[in-house]
């Protein structure tokens, strides 16, 4: 069956990295594209940007642009998403999830568990 | 701000057919497949319906989605206790070339 586990919970001070792992079990890891998208306490999805495991190529959000980086480990069928120069904003649960490796299918049919990041100094 | 604009709420009484709309642009609804996610009550969203009517395997036929031109509709037909979550509808963004959400709409089942 399909799996995707995430990380444990985080605590960081603004200014700080943090780096969620998602690891994935159950089917061909690198026959799907691998998405983040977060959500912010009582705010709705907010989707941060995608990897393909095969080529190991990314697309981010604009507003993540220069912060977010998107990295697989084909080995051990495991994504990363980190996220640098954190703000108390940036306080929110962090999903993976996985899509088809086509650009405009968002079939998100598989999600991680969500893993609770919170920034405060 | 969200790219796609769903209503905030919603509500309905057991029985019911309630619907949620889903309105966006030429760049995102008007030319990919639209998406519906239900998500209950701190749990990871679910897949409600995929490329615009499909559900998948496990969804009850009372869930059903439509398109027309750049907005998009979800139907829940013989409303349920269980059917209260928040439903957010989605698309990829030809012009963003991003994945946007709507806001998010909050189902009451009274």
């Amino acid at each position: 069956q399909v799996q995707l586990v995430q990380s444990g919970a985080e605590v960081k001070k603004p200014g700080a990295s943090v780096k969620v792992s998602c690891k994935a079990s159950g089917y061909t890891f690198t026959g799907y594209y691998m998405y983040w998208v977060r959500q912010a306490p009582g705010q709705g999805l907010e989707w941060m940007g995608r990897i393909n495991p095969n080529s190991g190529g990314t697309n981010s959000a604009q507003n993540f642009q220069g912060r977010v980086t998107m990295t697989r480990d084909t080995s051990i069928s495991t994504a990363y998403m980190e996220l640098s120069r954190l703000r108390s904003d940036d306080t929110a649960v962090y999903y993976c999830t996985r899509g088809p490796n086509r650009d405009d299918y968002i079939d998100f049919d598989y999600w991680g568990q969500g893993t609770l990041v919170t920034v405060s100094s | 701000q969200s790219v796609l604009t769903q209503p905030p709420s919603a509500s309905g009484t057991p029985g019911q057919r309630v619907t949620i709309s889903c309105s966006g642009s030429s760049s995102n609804i008007g030319s990919n497949y639209v998406y519906w996610y239900q998500q209950l009550p701190r749990t990871a969203p679910k897949l409600l319906i995929y490329r615009n009517d499909q559900r998948p395997s496990g969804v009850p036929d009372r869930f059903s989605g439509s398109k027309s031109g750049t907005s998009a509709s979800l139907a829940i037909s013989g409303l349920r206790s269980e059917d209260e979550a928040d439903y957010y509808c989605a698309a990829w963004d030809d012009s963003l070339s991003a994945v946007v959400f709507g806001g998010g709409t909050k189902l009451t089942v009274l």
